[in-house]
C-alpha cells in the first residue's frame, strides 16, 4: 500500500528556515519521483519542486533561490528545506508520488505550516 | 509559466444532475491535463490524467475531454460524495501549474 506522510514544525518564525520530511512506504524512491506541493488556505496548489527517481532535482523557478530538496533512500525519506520564510509561505505542504510526466498520482495527508512571530 | 483558468469558480447543482467544469490553458498543453478532487479537509486526489484517462478506482460518472488549450471535466448523475473542490493541472511544462479551483456544492 502506497503511503506518504509529511512531518515538520507547524510554526516557523519569519526569515527562518522550514525543514520538512516526507516518509514513504509501499514504493521505492529509486523507482518513483516525489514532489513537494503547497496550498495556501482557500487557494489552488502550487508545485514547488521534485526529487526525480534517479536523484536529479527540479524546482519551481519562483522558489528556486530559497528551496532545496534532497533524499535518503535508505530511510525512504525526501526532505524539503526552504529559507527566508515570509507570511505568504503559510499553507499546507504536501508530498506526492509522481508519474513519469509529473502527474501527481498519490498525495500525503499534508502538514500545516504557519509563518508567524 | 502556463496559466490555468478554471470556470466557474463555484457551482451549485442538485443530486442526479450533470455538471461540467472548464479549464483553459494560456497555451497548447497537448492534452497533458489532470483533474484532482479535494474533499473538505482532505488532500487532493487524482481523478483524470492525459485529459481523459480515468485513474484507478474513480467512478465512471467522471469523464474528461478536450485538447489544445480547452479542457473540461464532466460529472454525470451527481452524488452527495462529489461535493468537493476540483482543480486542473497542466503537466506539459515546468513548473506544472494548477487552476484556482471550482467549488462544487449541492443545491
Amino acid at each position: 500500500q502506497v503511503q506518504l506522510k509529511e512531518s515538520g514544525p507547524g510554526l516557523v518564525q519569519p526569515s527562518e528556515t522550514l525543514s520538512l520530511t516526507c516518509t514513504v512506504s509501499g514504493f521505492s524512491l529509486t523507482s518513483y519521483s516525489v514532489s513537494w506541493v503547497r496550498q495556501p488556505s482557500g487557494k489552488g496548489p502550487e508545485w514547488m519542486g521534485r526529487m526525480w527517481y534517479d536523484g536529479d532535482t527540479a524546482y519551481n523557478s519562483a522558489l528556486k533561490s530559497r528551496l532545496s530538496i534532497s533524499r535518503d533512500t535508505s530511510k525512504n525519506q525526501v526532505f524539503l528545506k526552504m529559507n527566508s520564510l515570509q507570511t505568504d509561505d503559510t499553507g499546507t505542504y504536501y508530498c506526492t508520488r509522481d508519474g513519469k510526466t509529473g502527474i501527481l498520482f498519490g498525495w500525503g495527508q499534508g502538514v500545516m505550516v504557519t509563518v508567524s512571530s | 509559466d502556463i496559466q490555468m483558468t478554471q470556470s466557474p469558480a463555484s457551482l451549485s447543482a442538485s443530486l442526479g444532475e450533470t455538471v461540467t467544469i472548464e479549464c483553459l490553458a494560456s497555451e497548447d498543453i497537448y492534452s497533458n491535463l489532470a483533474w484532482y478532487q479535494q474533499k473538505p479537509g482532505k488532500s487532493p486526489q487524482l481523478l483524470i490524467y492525459y485529459a481523459n484517462s480515468l485513474n484507478d478506482g474513480v467512478p465512471s460518472r467522471f469523464s474528461g475531454s478536450g485538447s489544445g488549450t480547452q479542457y473540461s471535466l464532466k460529472i454525470n448523475s451527481l452524488q452527495s460524495e462529489d461535493v468537493s473542490i476540483y482543480f486542473c493541472q497542466q503537466n506539459y511544462d515546468s513548473p506544472n501549474t494548477f487552476g484556482a479551483g471550482t467549488k462544487l456544492e449541492l443545491k
